[in-house]
């Protein structure tokens, strides 16, 4: 059972341009989400998160949406950078369990 | 450096061997976890420590494999008699312990089982 899904694999995007990327869930528990970034042979690089009291953060080029009736969340990245190009995971938790569910990645390639 | 180190970054072994990863979170991190990743999905959470107890351990995790973090700092994962499906990349991640936790991941351990 896929608690949380990254339907699209990969996404192509123009440098400048906005990319987003998207998320949902299943599971109403869950209250902490976050966002990693991951390039080939290195381990996730944690980008952002954001808790189920809100429904936006900002951190620089990235914001993360939080749409619980929905069980949707999703990153944008704008400006797109090439060094954006990556595989980025959305992951959820709930307080107290301490272990991440992640979704399947996906892969960002930002065009020069 | 102070992020989260693991040991060895790859490791190439034979069907039936037995091999031990290391990681060392950051310094002031009383939480590891570890975490399998097989290509083309997310991570798959399967332990975790605070302090030196093992507190949760996923269904993931067969009796073949054991952890321990002995003195509350580094932690070692070792897989017995390892089969080719254990062939993945084996992440360590640490966070400081707070409610709403942010864990930060090592490089991983690449294992590869022939």
């Amino acid at each position: 059972d896929q608690q949380v899904k990254q339907n699209s694999p990969s996404l192509s995007v123009q440098e400048g341009r906005i990319s987003i990327l998207n998320c949902d869930y299943t599971n109403s528990m869950f209250d902490y989400f976050l966002w990693y970034k991951k390039y080939p042979a290195e381990g996730p690089t944690f980008l952002i998160s954001i808790s189920s009291i809100k429904d936006k953060n900002e951190d620089g080029r990235f914001t993360v949406f939080l749409n619980k009736s929905a069980k949707h969340l999703s990153l944008h990245i704008v400006p797109s950078q090439p060094g954006d190009s990556a595989v980025y995971f959305c992951a959820a938790s709930i307080s107290g369990t301490y272990k991440y569910i992640f979704g399947t990645g996906t892969r960002l390639k930002v065009l020069a | 450096d102070t992020g989260v180190s693991q040991d060895p970054r790859h490791k190439i072994t034979k069907r039936g061997q037995n091999v031990t990863f290391r990681c060392d979170p950051i310094s002031e991190h009383n939480r590891l976890y570890w975490y399998r990743q097989t290509l083309g999905q997310g991570p798959e959470f399967l332990t975790y420590f605070q302090n030196e107890a093992q507190l949760e351990k996923s269904r993931l995790l067969s009796d073949r494999f054991s952890a321990e973090r002995p003195k509350g700092s580094f932690s070692t994962l070792e897989i017995q008699r390892t089969e080719q499906g254990d062939s993945a990349m084996y992440l360590c991640a640490s966070s400081f312990g707070s409610v709403a936790d942010t864990q930060y991941f090592g490089p991983g351990t690449r294992l590869t089982v022939l």
